[in-house]
Protein backbone atom coordinates (compact mmCIF):
# COMPACT_ATOMS: atom_id res chain seq x y z
CA UNK A 1 0.00 0.00 0.00
CA UNK A 2 2.59 2.22 0.18
CA UNK A 3 3.83 1.72 -3.34
CA UNK A 4 3.75 4.58 -5.96
CA UNK A 5 4.10 3.02 -9.46
CA UNK A 6 5.23 4.64 -12.48
CA UNK A 7 5.62 4.01 -16.06
CA UNK A 8 6.81 4.23 -18.64
CA UNK A 9 10.28 2.99 -17.86
CA UNK A 10 11.32 5.07 -20.44
CA UNK A 11 10.25 7.19 -23.18
CA UNK A 12 11.20 8.97 -26.59
CA UNK A 13 9.56 11.77 -27.84
CA UNK A 14 10.14 13.84 -30.78
CA UNK A 15 10.72 17.77 -30.27
CA UNK A 16 8.19 19.55 -29.64
CA UNK A 17 5.83 16.39 -28.78
CA UNK A 18 4.25 15.85 -25.46
CA UNK A 19 5.52 13.72 -23.24
CA UNK A 20 3.44 11.92 -20.70
CA UNK A 21 4.15 10.02 -17.54
CA UNK A 22 2.03 8.61 -14.94
CA UNK A 23 1.65 7.43 -11.29
CA UNK A 24 -0.08 5.45 -9.15
CA UNK A 25 -0.89 4.96 -5.78
CA UNK A 26 -2.92 2.91 -3.18
CA UNK A 27 -2.60 4.61 0.34
CA UNK A 28 -5.91 7.29 0.26
CA UNK A 29 -3.88 9.18 3.23
CA UNK A 30 -0.90 10.62 0.48
CA UNK A 31 -1.91 13.70 0.34
CA UNK A 32 1.12 15.57 -1.54
CA UNK A 33 2.46 14.53 -4.64
CA UNK A 34 5.52 16.00 -6.48
CA UNK A 35 7.56 15.34 -9.66
CA UNK A 36 11.52 15.69 -9.84
CA UNK A 37 13.73 16.35 -12.40
CA UNK A 38 17.35 14.51 -12.32
CA UNK A 39 19.83 15.05 -14.84
CA UNK A 40 23.14 12.78 -15.16
CA UNK A 41 25.02 12.97 -12.15
CA UNK A 42 22.92 15.45 -10.12
CA UNK A 43 20.53 15.47 -7.58
CA UNK A 44 17.05 15.53 -8.29
CA UNK A 45 15.45 18.88 -8.19
CA UNK A 46 11.24 19.15 -8.02
CA UNK A 47 9.38 20.60 -10.73
CA UNK A 48 6.18 20.83 -9.82
CA UNK A 49 3.80 19.54 -6.75
CA UNK A 50 0.60 19.53 -6.39
CA UNK A 51 -2.57 18.52 -3.87
CA UNK A 52 -5.60 16.63 -3.99
CA UNK A 53 -7.78 19.35 -3.38
CA UNK A 54 -6.83 20.44 -7.34
CA UNK A 55 -6.86 18.21 -10.82
CA UNK A 56 -4.52 20.10 -12.35
CA UNK A 57 -1.65 22.54 -12.28
CA UNK A 58 0.12 23.72 -14.07
CA UNK A 59 4.22 25.81 -14.45
CA UNK A 60 5.06 26.71 -17.96
CA UNK A 61 4.91 23.75 -20.02
CA UNK A 62 4.49 21.43 -17.01
CA UNK A 63 1.52 20.48 -15.86
CA UNK A 64 0.13 18.04 -13.11
CA UNK A 65 -2.96 16.41 -13.86
CA UNK A 66 -4.45 14.34 -10.73
CA UNK A 67 -7.36 11.93 -10.88
CA UNK A 68 -8.28 11.28 -6.76
CA UNK A 69 -11.00 8.71 -7.52
CA UNK A 70 -8.49 6.84 -9.27
CA UNK A 71 -5.68 7.12 -7.19
CA UNK A 72 -3.28 8.41 -10.65
CA UNK A 73 -1.49 11.26 -10.98
CA UNK A 74 0.29 11.93 -14.12
CA UNK A 75 2.79 14.50 -15.87
CA UNK A 76 2.65 16.33 -18.96
CA UNK A 77 5.71 18.21 -20.91
CA UNK A 78 4.13 20.21 -23.27
CA UNK A 79 6.51 21.16 -26.41
CA UNK A 80 9.13 18.71 -25.04
CA UNK A 81 13.01 20.38 -25.90
CA UNK A 82 16.26 18.58 -25.49
CA UNK A 83 16.90 19.91 -23.08
CA UNK A 84 13.80 17.53 -20.80
CA UNK A 85 16.18 14.94 -21.20
CA UNK A 86 16.49 14.25 -18.10
CA UNK A 87 14.79 11.49 -15.47
CA UNK A 88 11.42 11.93 -13.88
CA UNK A 89 10.12 10.97 -10.82
CA UNK A 90 7.04 11.02 -9.37
CA UNK A 91 6.61 11.15 -5.43
CA UNK A 92 3.71 10.62 -3.00
CA UNK A 93 3.90 12.31 1.09
CA UNK A 94 1.59 11.68 3.94
CA UNK A 95 1.82 15.48 5.31
CA UNK A 96 0.71 14.21 8.96
CA UNK A 97 2.38 11.18 8.92
CA UNK A 98 5.94 9.83 9.09
CA UNK A 99 8.02 11.80 6.78
CA UNK A 100 8.47 9.49 4.38
CA UNK A 101 8.26 9.92 0.77
CA UNK A 102 7.44 7.68 -1.47
CA UNK A 103 9.36 7.38 -4.88
CA UNK A 104 8.30 5.83 -8.18
CA UNK A 105 11.07 3.91 -10.29
CA UNK A 106 11.62 6.37 -12.49
CA UNK A 107 10.95 7.63 -16.09
CA UNK A 108 14.10 7.89 -18.40
CA UNK A 109 12.88 10.69 -20.96
CA UNK A 110 15.31 11.38 -23.98
CA UNK A 111 13.97 13.92 -26.49
CA UNK A 112 15.00 13.67 -30.09
CA UNK A 113 16.28 16.68 -31.60
CA UNK B 1 23.05 30.92 -0.73
CA UNK B 2 20.82 28.39 1.27
CA UNK B 3 21.01 24.66 0.17
CA UNK B 4 22.39 21.13 1.03
CA UNK B 5 26.11 20.50 1.03
CA UNK B 6 27.72 16.66 0.28
CA UNK B 7 31.34 16.31 0.55
CA UNK B 8 33.45 15.01 -1.06
CA UNK B 9 32.03 14.67 -4.68
CA UNK B 10 33.92 11.41 -5.26
CA UNK B 11 34.89 8.61 -2.50
CA UNK B 12 37.00 5.48 -2.93
CA UNK B 13 37.28 2.86 -0.53
CA UNK B 14 39.14 0.26 -0.05
CA UNK B 15 36.50 -2.97 0.84
CA UNK B 16 36.36 -3.30 4.90
CA UNK B 17 36.92 0.45 5.38
CA UNK B 18 34.41 2.34 6.68
CA UNK B 19 33.57 5.62 5.26
CA UNK B 20 31.63 8.55 6.11
CA UNK B 21 29.61 10.82 3.79
CA UNK B 22 28.89 14.64 4.86
CA UNK B 23 25.66 16.06 4.60
CA UNK B 24 24.92 19.59 6.00
CA UNK B 25 22.20 21.40 5.26
CA UNK B 26 21.48 25.92 6.19
CA UNK B 27 17.65 25.78 5.24
CA UNK B 28 16.62 25.20 8.79
CA UNK B 29 14.90 22.33 7.65
CA UNK B 30 13.67 19.73 10.59
CA UNK B 31 14.01 16.39 8.39
CA UNK B 32 16.73 15.03 6.51
CA UNK B 33 17.49 12.09 4.28
CA UNK B 34 20.20 9.42 2.68
CA UNK B 35 19.08 8.02 -0.62
CA UNK B 36 21.12 5.39 -2.47
CA UNK B 37 20.27 5.23 -5.99
CA UNK B 38 22.16 2.73 -8.18
CA UNK B 39 22.95 3.29 -12.17
CA UNK B 40 19.37 3.42 -13.89
CA UNK B 41 17.41 2.52 -10.99
CA UNK B 42 15.16 4.66 -8.43
CA UNK B 43 16.10 6.10 -5.47
CA UNK B 44 15.59 4.03 -1.80
CA UNK B 45 16.00 5.54 1.17
CA UNK B 46 18.77 4.36 3.88
CA UNK B 47 17.73 6.35 6.91
CA UNK B 48 16.13 9.71 7.68
CA UNK B 49 15.53 11.70 10.66
CA UNK B 50 12.70 13.53 11.86
CA UNK B 51 14.15 15.52 14.72
CA UNK B 52 17.63 16.09 16.69
CA UNK B 53 18.76 12.66 18.05
CA UNK B 54 16.35 10.88 16.69
CA UNK B 55 16.40 8.96 13.62
CA UNK B 56 14.41 5.93 11.66
CA UNK B 57 15.66 2.95 9.43
CA UNK B 58 14.33 3.03 6.17
CA UNK B 59 14.09 0.31 3.14
CA UNK B 60 17.96 -0.62 2.96
CA UNK B 61 19.48 0.15 6.88
CA UNK B 62 21.57 -2.86 6.56
CA UNK B 63 25.47 -2.22 6.79
CA UNK B 64 24.83 1.89 7.34
CA UNK B 65 24.52 3.66 10.11
CA UNK B 66 23.89 7.58 11.18
CA UNK B 67 24.18 10.19 13.29
CA UNK B 68 21.73 13.89 13.84
CA UNK B 69 23.39 15.48 16.85
CA UNK B 70 22.71 18.90 15.05
CA UNK B 71 19.63 20.04 12.76
CA UNK B 72 22.29 20.94 10.23
CA UNK B 73 24.19 17.60 10.18
CA UNK B 74 23.07 14.01 9.01
CA UNK B 75 26.18 12.07 8.34
CA UNK B 76 26.33 8.68 7.07
CA UNK B 77 28.67 6.17 7.86
CA UNK B 78 28.70 3.29 5.30
CA UNK B 79 30.86 0.69 7.00
CA UNK B 80 32.33 -2.66 6.10
CA UNK B 81 29.11 -4.70 6.52
CA UNK B 82 27.54 -3.31 3.56
CA UNK B 83 28.40 -5.29 1.00
CA UNK B 84 28.14 -3.30 -2.43
CA UNK B 85 28.79 -0.29 -1.89
CA UNK B 86 28.96 1.16 -4.68
CA UNK B 87 26.54 3.97 -5.35
CA UNK B 88 25.50 7.40 -5.43
CA UNK B 89 24.47 8.75 -1.83
CA UNK B 90 21.63 11.49 -2.57
CA UNK B 91 20.98 13.18 0.78
CA UNK B 92 17.91 15.83 1.22
CA UNK B 93 15.72 17.37 4.09
CA UNK B 94 12.67 18.96 4.09
CA UNK B 95 10.32 20.94 6.01
CA UNK B 96 6.50 19.47 6.16
CA UNK B 97 4.00 21.88 6.99
CA UNK B 98 1.34 23.31 5.83
CA UNK B 99 2.55 25.74 4.00
CA UNK B 100 5.08 23.02 2.00
CA UNK B 101 6.49 20.18 1.99
CA UNK B 102 9.52 20.34 -0.90
CA UNK B 103 11.78 17.92 -0.64
CA UNK B 104 15.50 19.68 -1.31
CA UNK B 105 18.79 17.09 -2.51
CA UNK B 106 22.47 17.69 -2.67
CA UNK B 107 24.28 17.22 -5.37
CA UNK B 108 25.20 13.51 -3.99
CA UNK B 109 28.75 11.71 -3.60
CA UNK B 110 29.63 8.72 -5.50
CA UNK B 111 31.23 5.92 -3.72
CA UNK B 112 33.67 3.42 -5.22
CA UNK B 113 34.90 0.71 -3.71
CA UNK B 114 38.01 -0.78 -5.44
Amino acid sequence: QQQVKQSPQSLIVQKGGISIINCAYENTAFDYFPWYQQFPGKGPALLIAIRPDVSEKKEGRFTISFNKSAKQFSLHIMDSQPGDSATYFCAALHTSGTYKYIFGTGTRLKVLA
Amino acid sequence: DGGITQSPKYLFRKEGQNVTLSCEQNLNHDAMYWYRQDPGQGLRLIYYSQIVNDFQKGDIAEGYSVSREKKESFPLTVTSAQKNPTAFYLCASSKPGALGNEQFFGPGTRLTVL
